[in-house]
């Protein structure tokens, strides 16, 4: 079963708007990962923020995690045509599944010149 | 390093045949795992490793066999296919955390196979 929800689905923006993704997760986790994937190619690891961690950057990349909530945001900022892709998050499985990971349906960014 | 090499890239199958996807990585890997992508539905995990000699079920395991006699090799049997395992499907490697550090490592994936049935 899915473990992460990204919300929305698809985001439509233009180049140098920020992009705003969301990601909702049911139990708890080691950590959070997210993920890009350019159309068809392989996923492609962006940051890892781990459970204890409230917020983490990574180039124009801003993630933050709200284990209360259980919920994360991936924040790219100024984006660019570059960064149409798909991006999911995944969590791991806190104490099953031998941390395995768990990804969820991904939303779909496309960044218009 | 050429990290995780999937073979083949596309693949059309006829429903009853049977065939093996290979995977290969060259970091060293302790971890591997196949999933399956469709539309709408992201990535399921079928089978895992996490070493030499030991493999278990995923979410989606029906259908498909695994075997990992290596580290470095991974191979997912389609044991009769059927339609509904039209999909694409990547392979992951993952490092072992250092002993006492709870996190699930960065996966590292293939470039994908993408399986059509008919």
């Amino acid at each position: 079963s899915q473990q992460g929800e990204e919300d929305p689905q698809a985001l439509s923006i233009q180049e140098g708007e920020n992009a705003t993704m969301n990601c909702s997760y049911k139990t708890s986790i080691n950590n959070l990962q997210w993920y890009r994937q350019n159309s068809g190619r392989g996923l492609v690891h962006l940051i890892l923020i781990r459970s204890n961690e409230r917020e983490k950057h990574s180039g124009r990349l801003r993630v933050t995690l709200d284990t209360s909530k259980k919920s994360s945001s991936l924040l790219i900022t100024a984006s660019r045509a570059a960064d149409t892709a798909s991006y999911f998050c995944a969590t791991d499985t806190d104490g099953g599944s031998q941390g395995n990971l768990i990804f969820g349906k991904g939303t779909k960014l496309s960044v218009k010149p | 390093n050429a990290g995780v090499t999937q073979t083949p890239k596309f693949q059309v199958l006829k429903t009853g045949q049977s065939m093996t996807l290979q995977c290969a990585q060259d970091m060293n890997h302790e971890y591997m795992s196949w999933y399956r992508q469709d539309p709408g539905m992201g990535l399921r995990l079928i089978h895992y490793s996490v070493g030499a000699g030991i493999t278990d079920q995923g979410e989606v395991p029906n259908g498909y066999n695994v075997s990992r006699s290596t580290t470095e090799d991974f191979p997912l049997r389609l044991l009769s296919a059927a339609p509904s395992q039209t999909s694409v499907y990547f392979c992951a490697s993952r490092y072992e955390a250092p002993y006492g550090i709870a996190i699930t490592t960065e996966a590292f994936f293939g470039q994908g196979t993408r399986l059509t049935v008919v």
